[in-house]
């Protein structure tokens, strides 16, 4: 079945220090999305990605999807406590289904 | 509060237990989901209605676990004969079709622990 995964698995980093995150799905996405979820939260909803290529940025956050359509990338700048959690990408499953497949997640923690 | 809103928030029970989760969703959605995270995992989809009517349904979701959504409003997942299998997150998210494309709105979770 379809899979969506992410690397790397955890990172730590010292604040101020830049921070990145991939995603890789083993399909062609339609779009892909980025969740945020704090340590003992829920997932919150950051962007969503459709065009080939595509590249939004939010404050010191950068999303990418590739040309392919089947990667992408999050780029944080100067991380900060903030930015402490676990970041998910997801991609709908393939043949119009609803189902959004996540990936594990790549948790953060940034040491002060 | 207008975000999704899922009670318990946790729920204890012995193997064997039946237990029922219940979900309001943001109150002009009309697509209500139900996915399940497990420790180091994403989460997992199990089912989603669109109003009233369920849709689709995962294999993950065996015969033990049946979800309904009476009146299109709230939904409700029940767990039968629990087994310690099943303890998890269980994340209820809701979007209204014509809004945002594909965004979730998740709610703050039921955790079950099965002993």
């Amino acid at each position: 079945g379809q899979q969506v995964m992410q690397i790397p698995q955890y990172q730590h980093v010292q604040e101020g220090e830049d921070f990145t995150t991939y995603c890789n799905s083993s399909t062609t996405l339609s779009n892909i999305q980025w969740y945020k979820q704090r340590p003992g939260g829920h997932p919150v909803f950051l962007i969503q990605l459709v065009k080939s290529g595509e590249v939004k940025k939010q404050k010191r956050l950068t999303f990418q999807f590739g040309e392919a359509k089947k990667n992408s990338s999050l780029h944080i700048t100067a991380t900060q406590t903030t930015d402490v959690g676990t970041y998910f990408c997801a991609g709908p499953s393939q043949g119009g289904s609803e189902k959004l497949v996540f990936g594990k997640g790549t948790k953060l923690t940034v040491n002060p | 509060d207008t975000g999704v809103s899922q009670d318990p928030r946790h729920k204890i029970t012995k193997r064997g237990q039946n237990v029922t989760f219940r979900c309001d969703p943001i109150s002009e959605h009309n697509r209500l989901y139900w996915y399940r995270q497990t420790l180091g995992q994403g989460p997992e989809f199990l089912t989603y209605f669109q109003n009233e009517a369920q849709l689709e349904k995962s294999r993950l979701l065996s015969d033990r676990f049946s979800a309904e959504r009476p009146k299109g409003s709230f939904s409700t997942l029940e767990i039968q004969r629990t087994e310690q299998g099943d303890s998890a997150m269980y994340l209820c998210a809701s979007r209204w079709t014509s809004g945002y494309a594909g965004e979730l709105f998740f709610g703050e979770g039921s955790r079950l622990t099965v002993l």
